[in-house]
């Protein structure tokens, strides 16, 4: 089975650009999660939806960030204008719906560098 | 809210020696807990999980953690460490309350280290 896909896997590009990000998650799942990952900060959980809908972007961390889950197989995390300090590696994460305990699957990032 | 704190950012053992990696969490709700490792350039890979069932929980790899919420605990073991346990691993939690729905909070992360 085909587990949760990410791309790109690596983004090189300079301050002020756009930025986005894409995930497929797995097939049947009802839940989508963003992360970032720093060194300094860890993982955090940036929002999330269900069934296609945004439930939960408190940890979005400013303006310049945007997700979308246009239909259940695809989401895109987009950043505009970029800066150095959002230099991350960015996971999506899926999870079933019913019967579900919690347990993310990861795609394996997208590490992005803002020069 | 829930967090994680997970004591010791490196750890070093011996290869055959006995990994403890130690996580302790906060939640004011009964809570799932997990713990996941990391490879480098690679995503976050489940080892075991806890939800509320048998509170001494077996993984992959030869991993297991016992939940002890006394001392709001969920330790991962492993009787004998190899080369290949070289990873990040990391400990989360999210409330069962949420039918695990909420997203995880994780911990900063524990470097293993194993010295030949």
């Amino acid at each position: 089975d085909a587990g949760v896909i990410q791309s790109p896997r690596h983004e090189v590009t300079e301050m002020g650009q756009e930025v986005t990000l894409r995930c497929k998650p797995i097939s049947g799942h009802d839940y989508l999660f963003w992360y970032r990952q720093t060194m300094m900060r860890g993982l955090e959980l940036l929002i999330y939806f269900n069934n296609n809908v945004p439930i939960d972007d408190s940890g979005m961390p400013e303006d310049r960030f945007s997700a979308k889950m246009p239909n259940a197989s695809f989401s895109t995390l987009k950043i505009q204008p970029s800066e150095p300090r959002d230099s991350a590696v960015y996971f999506c994460a899926s999870s079933p719906g019913v019967g579900n305990t919690g347990e993310l699957f990861f795609g394996e990032g997208s590490r992005l560098t803002v020069l | 809210a829930q967090s994680v704190t997970q004591l010791g950012s490196h750890v070093s053992v011996s290869e055959g020696a006995l990994v403890l990696l130690r996580c302790n969490y906060s939640s004011s709700v009964p809570p799932y807990l997990f713990w996941y490792v990391q490879y480098p350039n690679q995503g976050l890979q489940l080892l075991l999980k806890y939800t509320s069932a048998a509170t001494l929980v077996k993984g992959i790899n030869g991993f297991e953690a016992e939940f002890k919420k006394s001392e709001t605990s969920f330790h991962l073991t492993k009787p004998s460490a190899h080369m290949s346990d070289a990873a990040e691993y990391f400990c989360a939690v999210t409330s069962s309350s949420g039918g695990g729905a909420d997203g995880l909070t994780f911990g900063k992360g524990t470097h293993l280290i194993i010295q030949p």
